[in-house]
């Protein structure tokens, strides 16, 4: 099972909307709904921000939404905040033989 | 209050097998859509998974790791043990395990274990 495919970096301006986007395959991405992000700053565990593709758990600001179409999924943080700098990465259920995979991570800097 | 920590050594030698324990609180792993994964992160590298077992014991593996891991639980302690034969220096990383329902998102995360191989 291969990574889904995440790019590299991603950088913006404080108040600025930013897109991370996460491609995969029919056979997770584009086969279920089952899309999470999560966030990890340095040193700590990842923190769960959206699941289920476009649901945000309790806790979590309105400023992070996610969406899909097709095989690829987005993640989008919009009026960019100091303290959204960390890394972020996607995961879905695949139809394979193993249940999860996760993408390849983007690292979010806060110019 | 969920809660989850892992706990195991902090160096093993190559060729060892690893055993890691997560122990945890706030939701029991006999009730039904329960489960518990581990994943590592090398440093500085991605997120990986590696293994589930769940509220009915059946089990999944990374296939590319499979022939090396073992995943079981012991719901009256509260634990789930990952084993790792046949260690590597590849294989150092940061352990983390992690609840998710019905082997969905990872809702609860454990603060995540280095293990370094090197002899």
């Amino acid at each position: 099972q291969s990574a889904l495919t995440q790019p590299a970096s991603v950088s913006g301006s404080p108040g600025q909307s930013i897109t991370i986007s996460c491609t995969g395959t029919s056979s997770d991405v584009g086969g279920y709904n089952y899309v999470s992000w999560y966030q990890q700053h340095p040193g700590k565990a990842p923190k769960l921000m959206i699941y289920e593709v476009s649901n945000r758990p309790s806790g979590v600001p309105d400023r992070f939404s996610g969406s899909k179409s097709g095989n690829t999924a987005s993640l989008t943080i919009s009026g960019l905040q100091a303290e959204d700098e960390a890394d972020y990465y996607c995961s879905s259920y695949t139809s394979s033989s193993t249940p999860y995979v996760f993408g390849t991570g983007t690292k979010v800097t806060v110019l | 209050q969920v809660t989850l920590r892992e706990s195991g050594p902090a160096l093993v030698k190559p060729t060892q097998t690893l055993t890691l324990t997560c122990t945890f609180s706030g939701f029991s792993l006999s009730t039904s859509g329960m489960c518990v994964s581990w994943i590592r992160q090398p440093p500085g590298k991605a997120l990986e998974w590696l293994a589930l077992i769940d509220w009915d014991d059946d089990k999944y593996y990374s296939t590319s790791l499979k022939t090396r891991l073992t995943i079981s639980k012991d719901t009256s302690k509260n634990q789930v043990v990952l084993t790792m034969t046949n260690m590597d220096p590849v294989d150092t990383a940061t352990y983390y395990c992690a609840r998710s329902i019905a082997a969905r998102e990872f809702d609860y995360w454990g603060q995540g274990t280095l293990v370094t191989v090197s002899s």
